[in-house]
């Protein structure tokens, strides 16, 4: 199975922040890696696809890039709302593989 | 609107089997495919199994292949996961996924999910 590597897995930031988190697949995924956002309590929600392509209604701020191995997930201001856990998931191949995650947390 | 809602979690013994269920409404059931994922209490996301729209491809994680079963049932738009030889670290809450695009393996993602139910093993 393609291992999917996320890091950092938790970071502290503050509202306005530029914020980065990146997905290394073990072997070339071309660009089929999406990312999604979970809070406390509640279902993952879908964010980009095909690594950069943003699900309607998502906000601007959230970016997605790369192809191949390494992947970004930028949130170019961090909001209030934004703090939560993010996961990166490869569907190139079934098993499809989640990142670890990262936990995004208030500086 | 989209909605997929989970049933059939409850505690269970660990050897023990367990059915889930997941009523689907808002599309066209029998064009997509749909998913099971899972996350253990503090945990991650694991991807389970998928099933084709036709119900005629199957693929399952590792971690579950020889005892869980996937199916479908495009008349009554509900998924199931039948879950045997279950162990302590099957214990999570499981949800329903629908894939974002109607091309099976496609890129689009899970673009709706169900609440999730808790599945607990434990003697």
């Amino acid at each position: 199975a393609i291992q999917v590597t996320q890091s950092p897995s938790s970071l502290s930031a503050s509202v306005g922040d530029r914020v980065t988190i990146t997905c290394r697949a073990s072997q070339g995924i071309r660009n089929d890696l999406g990312w999604y956002q979970q809070k406390p309590g509640k279902a993952p929600k879908l964010l980009i696809y095909a690594a950069s392509t943003l699900q309607s209604g998502v906000p601007s701020r959230f970016s997605g890039s790369g192809s191949g191995t390494d992947f970004t997930l930028t949130i170019s201001s961090l909001q209030p709302e934004d703090f939560a856990t993010y996961y990166c998931l490869q569907d190139y191949i079934y098993p499809w593989t989640f990142g670890q995650g990262t936990k995004v947390e208030v500086k | 609107e989209v909605q997929l809602l989970e049933s059939g979690g409850t505690l269970v013994q660990p050897g023990g089997s367990l059915r889930l269920s997941c009523a689907a409404s808002g599309f066209v059931f029998s064009t997509y495919a749909m998913s099971w994922v899972r996350q253990a209490p503090g945990k991650g996301l694991e991807w389970v199994s998928v099933i084709s729209g036709s119900g005629g491809s199957t693929y399952y994680a590792d971690s579950v292949k020889g005892r869980f079963s996937i199916s479908r049932d495009n008349s009554k738009n509900t998924l199931y996961l039948q879950m045997n030889s279950l162990r302590a670290e099957d214990s999570a809450i499981y949800y329903c996924a629908k894939d974002g695009g109607p091309d099976f393996g496609g890129n689009s993602g899970f673009d709706d999910w169900g609440q999730g139910t808790l599945v607990t093993v434990s003697s």
